[in-house]
């Protein structure tokens, strides 16, 4: 079945610690992305990546890192979590050809951040 | 930059009632445009989208959207909606060139009252 796989579903922590959240997708696409949704904000974006090694910064990268070292994952590294990093995180990926292509999401990462 | 405005935070209405949610965007180039829909603790899923061709597109479950160039508008509209209708709309466009940025709305909650 075609998938995106975030983990954890579900993850409450304290300000420093660090933490990842893993995303993974099994339907070679190339381009990947990462979204925080909060409420009367909509979804922003945080990272994406073009191709595997090849990322770059979204509208909200700030105290957030990513890596791409396979195509199909792509965590998303907070260092040291703060309590605005609170939020529901989306993983998606872009399913079709980069013209006409269209994100496929994840099942989301709900942070708590105390 | 591209932007994504829609007008309406959340709507209250009726079974049976018609749907319009608004959607306008603001980009110099050519786009590709999407509406998603995220039912209550779920991800985002694609409803429709227009690429080219005939601007009125027709999605699932009885959606269509019509895309008004001039107006730089891409509005949802849904003729008689159900309680299972209940969920949370995104609009959301997309450069149709190489950069795959996707932008999103901060959406709109529907709330069909049996």
């Amino acid at each position: 079945e075609a998938q995106v796989t975030q983990n954890p579903r579900y993850l409450i922590t304290v300000t420093g610690k660090k933490l990842t959240v893993t995303c993974s997708q099994n339907m070679n696409h190339e381009y990947m992305s990462w979204y925080r949704q909060d409420p009367g904000l909509g979804l922003r974006q945080i990272y994406y990546s073009m191709n595997v090694e090849v990322t770059d910064k979204g509208d909200v990268p700030e105290g957030y890192k990513v890596s791409r070292k396979e195509k199909r994952n792509f965590p998303l590294i907070l260092e040291s979590p703060s309590p605005n990093q609170t939020s529901l995180y989306f993983c998606a990926s872009l399913k079709g050809d980069r013209a006409a292509g269209e994100l496929f999401f994840g099942e989301g990462s709900r942070l708590t951040v105390l | 930059a591209q932007s994504v405005s829609q007008h309406n935070h959340h709507v209250i209405l009726s079974e049976a009632a018609s749907l319009e949610l608004g959607c306008n965007y603001s980009y110099g180039g050519t786009v590709n445009l999407f509406w998603y829909v995220q039912y209550p603790g779920q991800h985002l899923q694609l409803l429709l989208k227009y690429f080219s061709g005939d601007p009125l597109v027709k999605g699932i479950k009885g959606f269509e959207a019509e895309f008004i160039k001039s107006k730089f508008s891409f509005n949802l509209r849904k003729p008689s909606v159900q309680w299972s209708d209940t969920a949370e709309y995104f609009c959301a466009v997309k450069d149709s060139g190489g950069y795959q940025k996707v932008t999103f709305g901060t959406g709109t909650k529907l709330q069909v009252i049996p």
